[in-house]
């Protein structure tokens, strides 16, 4: 599978819009990205996916970039509850049921 | 519908061990993936079963082995533990039916070798 690039961390405001940035230069055409969040003491959960097109659900927005070689997750109005390990992941469509290749995600740290 | 159940919560072994981790898929999944997590890293992929055989496997000696029954509940073995085996278990189901599937994630089990 193709490798993404995440930041290490970021910090956010409670009640503000959270920009996660995802770099997977070399990515193909039949990779999904997916973006799944790992809360303390928790498994990880899934928050969303994309191919081409910007997504939307009730945990977040996933804007793709044109040339999809960078995506960015969206969380519209972030709460303490959303302070999470935040994981990028390249899923290859034509592998139906390959692993999740984890990288070391974003830790998303949220002020009151 | 019943999310993804692991047992124990904790578990302290010594080393040369064996260890048996459990797992209990959501309801109407067909296949189970097991994933190691050391601290500070992010999960890393072990293997996945898929209707009771295995369907994947990544870079883990034989000592690691794994089963899944017939009502898709599963278990990660693990022979002769090593210290470095200390780590956060995971298992996640999931209905395969594309590479788009999303896995549904246990909390984990926290193995300590001693």
């Amino acid at each position: 599978d193709a490798k993404t690039t995440q930041p290490n961390s970021m910090e956010s405001n409670e009640e503000e819009p959270v920009h996660l940035p995802c770099n997977h230069s070399t990515i193909s055409g039949t990779d999904y990205i997916h973006w799944y969040r790992q809360l303390p003491s928790q498994g990880p959960e899934y928050v969303i996916h994309g191919l081409t097109s910007n997504v939307n659900n009730r945990m977040a927005s996933l804007a793709i970039a044109e040339d999809r070689k960078s995506s960015t997750l969206i969380l519209h109005r972030a709460t303490l509850r959303d302070a999470a390990v935040y994981y990028c992941i390249l899923r290859d469509v034509r592998n139906a049921g390959n692993m999740l290749t984890f990288g070391g995600g974003t830790r998303l740290m949220v002020k009151p | 519908e019943t999310g993804v159940t692991q047992s124990p919560t904790h578990l302290i072994k010594t080393r040369g061990q064996q260890v048996t981790l459990r797992c209990s898929s959501q309801s109407g999944h067909n296949t189970v993936s097991w994933y190691q997590q050391a601290l500070g890293q992010g999960p890393q992929f072990i293997f996945q079963y898929y209707r009771e055989e295995e369907n994947g496997r990544g870079n883990f000696p034989p000592r690691f082995s794994g089963l899944q029954f017939p009502n898709y509940s599963s278990e990660l073995n693990v022979n002769a533990l090593e210290l470095d085996d200390s780590a956060l278990y995971l298992c996640a189901s999931s209905l395969l039916t594309s590479g788009t599937d999303t896995q549904y994630f246990g909390p984990g089990t926290r193995l300590t070798v001693l």
